[in-house]
């Protein structure tokens, strides 16, 4: 099956300061979503990207939808404590009705006060 | 505005027991999903349904079986259970043809 390759794996960061991290696949998606999980809690969706080369933003998170329909990266700038947590991108597959995610392996933030 | 509901939140089993978890979708939402997560793992799918017909299936063990019901809601029935099967499962709702997914906030099965 797909497989997304997700990175980085986690990030240190000091509050204030901008992140990025992104995804890619050998295949190509329809659509790009991205999450953002608690410890024990659902994933919550922050973007969705339906279109190569869209660019949507959400608040401070900016997330873009690769143009080889292949990667995407998710940027939050000015980060916060409340930022902290897991950030997993997931994919749709081509064609069909079917609508199930593929998921990346997910970024651990944590945020330094 | 409402979210996705699941019940139990939390389920203690011993190995060999059957687990019965079910998912009540966002009003309004036709399609659910059912995803595993391991510890420290990334939500895997299992299986889906629109319209009380199963839509697609995933890496679902065969003693894993699920259906959707008329009024939406969803149950996932899992026997045999075995220490392997300890995991977050999440039930995620969407509109047909929407490509959002809303997750619930799962249920932590724990096998004994």
């Amino acid at each position: 099956g797909q497989q997304l390759n997700q990175s980085p794996q986690s990030m240190f960061i000091q509050e204030g300061e901008d992140v990025s991290m992104n995804c890619t696949s050998s295949s190509i998606f329809n659509t790009w979503l991205w999450y953002k999980q608690d410890p024990g809690e659902g994933p919550v969706l922050l973007i969705a990207l339906y279109k190569a080369g869209e660019l949507t933003s959400n608040g401070r998170l900016t997330a873009q939808f690769g143009i080889t329909r292949k990667d995407s990266f998710l940027n939050i700038s000015a980060s916060i404590p409340s930022d902290v947590g897991i950030y997993f991108c997931a994919g749709q597959e081509r064609g069909g009705s079917n609508y199930k995610l593929t998921f990346g392996k997910g970024t651990l933030l944590t945020v330094n006060p | 505005a409402a979210g996705v509901i699941q019940s139990p939140r939390h389920l203690i089993k011993e190995k060999r027991e059957t687990a019965t978890l079910k998912c009540y979708p966002i009003p309004r939402h036709d399609t659910v999903y059912w995803y595993q997560q391991g510890p420290g793992q990334d939500p895997q799918f299992l299986i889906s349904f629109y319209e009380k017909m199963q839509s697609d299936k995933g890496s679902i063990p065969d003693r894993f079986s699920a259906q959707q019901f008329s009024d939406y809601h969803s149950e996932l029935n899992m026997s045999s259970l075995e220490l392997g099967d300890s995991a977050l499962y999440f039930c995620a709702s969407s509109q047909q043809g929407s490509h959002e997914q809303y997750f619930g906030p799962g249920t932590r099965l724990t096998v004994t």
